[in-house]
């Protein structure tokens, strides 16, 4: 039974270019969480997915960060235009239920040249 | 807003020691506290969960303890092992919506 999967591990892009960071949930989970850890920092919420749908989307940023997850393949959080300050590790999470436990991918770490 | 707050960021100990990692929060008002380990360039990994009811749980040589009142959790690491050596990071779930709300963490290194 595979855990929650994340792809890449790791991913180096230039100021301006796109980032696609991708998460399958464990199987059987249908809610989607992702956070981001900057450096010296502790895990920031950034949106919360449901099949199909966007629940909570209080943690992204205005602009050029986006989200979703089709009814079909893994989670997509997109980053537009990226600048250094995108730098972090990124981290999804899924849960069979919304108030049961999440399980952890292990990151994608995005470094903005 | 919740505030979580890790203390110390750091902490060293000899083998064998019993140790106490602190969390403290701003919001009384929570749905359930985390305790998770997260070691280098891996995800992290839910060691003890605490509902709002509960005071403590207790999972092998770990024990976590809840006190609402006063915004303060603690675990309990009896006779550390170099295999507990990893970053010990809280966190609060305050509506049961698991939006979770994550302390600094403390970076545990345990002395063969």
């Amino acid at each position: 039974n595979a855990g929650v999967m994340q792809n890449p591990r790791h991913l180096v892009r230039r100021r301006g270019q796109e980032a696609r960071l991708r998460c399958s949930p464990m199987k059987g989970h249908s809610h989607v969480y992702w956070y981001r850890q900057l450096p010296e920092e502790g895990l920031k919420f950034m949106v919360y997915l449901q099949k199909e749908n966007i629940i909570d989307e209080s943690g992204m940023p205005k602009e050029r960060f986006s989200a979703e997850f089709p009814k079909e393949g893994p989670s997509i959080l997109r980053i537009q235009q990226v600048v250094r300050g995108d730098s972090a590790a990124y981290f999804c999470a899924s849960s069979p239920l919304s108030n049961q436990p999440q399980h952890f991918g292990d990151g994608t770490r995005l470094s903005i040249l | 807003k919740q505030e979580v707050t890790q203390i110390p960021a750091a902490l060293s100990v000899p083998e064998g020691e019993n140790l106490v990692l602190n969390c403290s929060f701003t919001d009384s008002a929570i749905y359930n506290l985390q305790w998770f380990r997260q070691d280098p360039g891996k995800g992290l990994t839910s060691l003890l969960l605490i509902q709002s009811s509960q005071r403590e749980q207790t999972s092998g040589r770990l024990n976590a303890s809840l006190d609402k009142s006063s915004g303060r959790s603690t675990l309990y690491i009896a006779a550390s092992q170099p295999g507990d050596s990893a970053t010990y990071l809280c966190a609060v779930d305050q509506t049961g919506a698991n939006n979770l709300f994550f302390g600094t963490g403390t970076r545990l290194t345990v002395i063969p």
